[in-house]
C-alpha cells in the first residue's frame, strides 16, 4: 500500500540545538500532518499543511516549531531551539484529500527524538 | 482534556476468541470514527472506519459499532489470531460537519492474542 517514509527513525540532540525531522509523504497526496506522542501518552495532533500553508495547529505547536515542504520535496518539522519536553515520537501523515469525506490518514513509522 | 478515551490499556485473549475494544468520545461534532492498528516501531494503519450516518460496519473478522447517543464506538474482533497482537488506536474526526481536518486519537489498547 501507500507508504510514508520518515528519516531518521531516531535522533538524539542536545537541548537548545535545532533539529529537522523529514517526511516523504505518499507521492500524490496533498495534505500533510505532524503528530507528537510522548512516551505512555496518546498521539496528539500538532499541525496540518496544505498548498504551502499551515491550515490548523494545536497548542502543542509552539513558536519554536515550523513546517514547510519546499518544491514538493520532504515535508519537514523544524524545532529551533529544542527543549527537554520536545522528547517524543513524531509521526508524519498524509492524505489525498481533506478528511471530511472519510479519507484515511497514512502514517510514517515515526522519528523518536531525544533531547538531552 | 482527553476528547477520545480508551478505557482498557491492555487486553489478553486466547486464540480463536472474540474480543471487544471500546472507545468513548466527548465532541458532538465528531462524524467519522476509525480504528488503527500499530505494530511496535511501525506506522499506525487504518483497520476499519465508519461515518456517523451508519451504526455498524463489518469487514471480515472486524466490525465497528457506533452509538452516537452514548458517544461510544467499539471494535469487535472474532476468531482472534496471534497476528492480531498489536496496539489498537481509536480515532475520531469532525471533518464533514466540524470543518476541521484532523483526527483525534485515544491512548491505545495493547492487545495480546495467546496461541
Amino acid at each position: 500500500g501507500p507508504k510514508v517514509l520518515q528519516i531518521p527513525s531516531h535522533q538524539i540532540i542536545d537541548m537548545g540545538q535545532m533539529v529537522t525531522l523529514n517526511c516523504d509523504p505518499v507521492s500524490n497526496h496533498l495534505y500533510f500532518y505532524w503528530y507528537k506522542q510522548i512516551l505512555g501518552q496518546q498521539m496528539e495532533f500538532l499541525v496540518n499543511f496544505y498548498n504551502g500553508k499551515v491550515m490548523e495547529k494545536s497548542k502543542l505547536f509552539k513558536d519554536q516549531f515550523s513546517v514547510e515542504r519546499p518544491d514538493g520535496s520532504y515535508f519537514t518539522l523544524k524545532i529551533q531551539p529544542t527543549a527537554l519536553e520536545d522528547s517524543a515520537v513524531y509521526f508524519c501523515a498524509s492524505s489525498l484529500i481533506r478528511l471530511g469525506g472519510g479519507e484515511t490518514l497514512y502514517f510514517g513509522s515515526g522519528t523518536r527524538l531525544t533531547v538531552l | 482534556g482527553q476528547q477520545v478515551k480508551q478505557s482498557s490499556p491492555s487486553l489478553t485473549v486466547q486464540e480463536g476468541g472474540i474480543l471487544i475494544l471500546n472507545c468513548d468520545y466527548e465532541n458532538d461534532m465528531f462524524d467519522y470514527f476509525a480504528w488503527y492498528k500499530k505494530y511496535p516501531d511501525n506506522s499506525p494503519t487504518l483497520l476499519i472506519s465508519v461515518r456517523s450516518n451508519v451504526d455498524k460496519r463489518e469487514d471480515g473478522r472486524f466490525t465497528v459499532f457506533l452509538n452516537k447517543s452514548g458517544k461510544h464506538f467499539s471494535l469487535h474482533i472474532t476468531a482472534s489470531q496471534p497476528e492480531d497482537t498489536a496496539v489498537y488506536l481509536c480515532a475520531a474526526g469532525a471533518g464533514a460537519t466540524g470543518g476541521n481536518n484532523k483526527l483525534t486519537f485515544g491512548q491505545g489498547t495493547v492487545l495480546s492474542v495467546i496461541p
